[in-house]
C-alpha cells in the first residue's frame, strides 16, 4: 500500500459545480496537510494547509482532515474554467535530524467546463 | 519579487553528457530541494538541503548530484550515469523554523534526451 493514494482522475465538471477531490494515507506519523495546483507546465502552488481534523476555509475552497480515518479532502465551490488544472495532496512528516519531508499524491486532473 | 527561479525551462541532453539545472531563491529560506516529475507518478525527491553545504539523499538520487555553497542557490547535475532522465524537474525551497515549513516551487525545467 502506498503511503498517499489520490485518484488521477481525469475529473471534468460543468462551471458551477462542487468539486471534491480526496487522498487517503495510511502513515499515522503525517503532521501537516497540504493541497498544491499545478497549471499545465508550471510548477506547483500552494492553495491550503492544515494540521488539526476538521475544515479551514479560505474563499471558495475548504480543505478537510480527517486523522481518525486518514482521509483530507478540498473542496471547491462554484467552481470555474480557470479551476482547470492539476491538484496534488502533500503530507509533512519528520523524517529525522530536525528535517522534514514531504509525501506527494500523483495528482487528480480537473477539467471545468465552461 | 521574492521567488524561485529555475533555468533553463527547457534542456536538452546527448548520451553520455552531464548536464546542470539552475535553481535560485531570494526567499531567505535554509532548506531547498530537488524534486523529478513524470507522468501518472507525482512528485519524487531527488536530494534536499537543510543547510549550506550540507545536503541528504531523497528517494531517487542515483545518478544525480547537488551542491549548497550559497544560501540562495542549489543546483542539480544529471550525469550520464542517470538512464532514462526525460522529466519534468522541480526546485522547491522553505523555511527550518515555526510551525508551517510550507515548501514554495519554482517554476521547473523539462530536460529532454536526444
Amino acid at each position: 500500500q502506498k503511503e498517499v493514494e489520490q485518484d488521477p482522475g481525469p475529473l471534468s465538471v460543468p462551471e458551477g459545480a462542487i468539486v471534491s477531490l480526496n487522498c487517503t494515507y495510511s502513515n499515522s506519523a503525517f503532521q501537516y496537510f497540504m493541497w498544491y495546483r499545478q497549471y499545465s507546465r508550471k510548477g506547483p502552488e500552494l492553495l491550503m494547509y492544515t494540521y488539526s481534523s476538521g475544515n479551514k476555509e479560505d474563499g471558495r475552497f475548504t480543505a478537510q482532515v480527517d486523522k481518525s480515518s486518514k482521509y483530507i479532502s478540498l473542496f471547491i465551490r462554484d467552481s470555474q474554467p480557470s479551476d482547470s488544472a492539476t491538484y496534488l495532496c502533500a503530507m509533512r512528516r519528520y523524517s529525522g535530524a530536525g528535517s522534514y519531508q514531504l509525501t506527494f499524491g500523483k495528482g487528480t486532473k480537473l477539467s471545468v467546463i465552461p | 519579487d521574492g521567488g524561485i527561479t529555475q533555468s533553463p525551462k527547457y534542456l536538452f541532453r546527448k548520451e553520455g553528457q552531464n548536464v546542470t539545472l539552475s535553481c535560485e531563491q531570494n526567499l531567505n529560506h535554509d532548506a531547498m530541494y530537488w524534486y523529478r516529475q513524470d507522468p501518472g507518478q507525482g512528485l519524487r525527491l531527488i536530494y534536499y538541503s537543510q543547510i549550506v553545504n550540507d545536503f541528504q539523499k531523497g528517494d531517487i538520487a542515483e545518478g544525480y548530484s547537488v551542491s549548497r555553497e550559497k544560501k540562495e542557490s542549489f543546483p542539480l547535475t544529471v550525469t550520464s550515469a542517470q538512464k532514462n532522465p526525460t522529466a519534468f524537474y522541480l526546485c522547491a525551497s522553505s523555511t527550518t523554523s515555526g510551525s508551517s515549513l510550507t515548501q514554495y516551487f519554482g517554476p521547473g525545467t523539462r530536460l529532454l534526451v536526444l
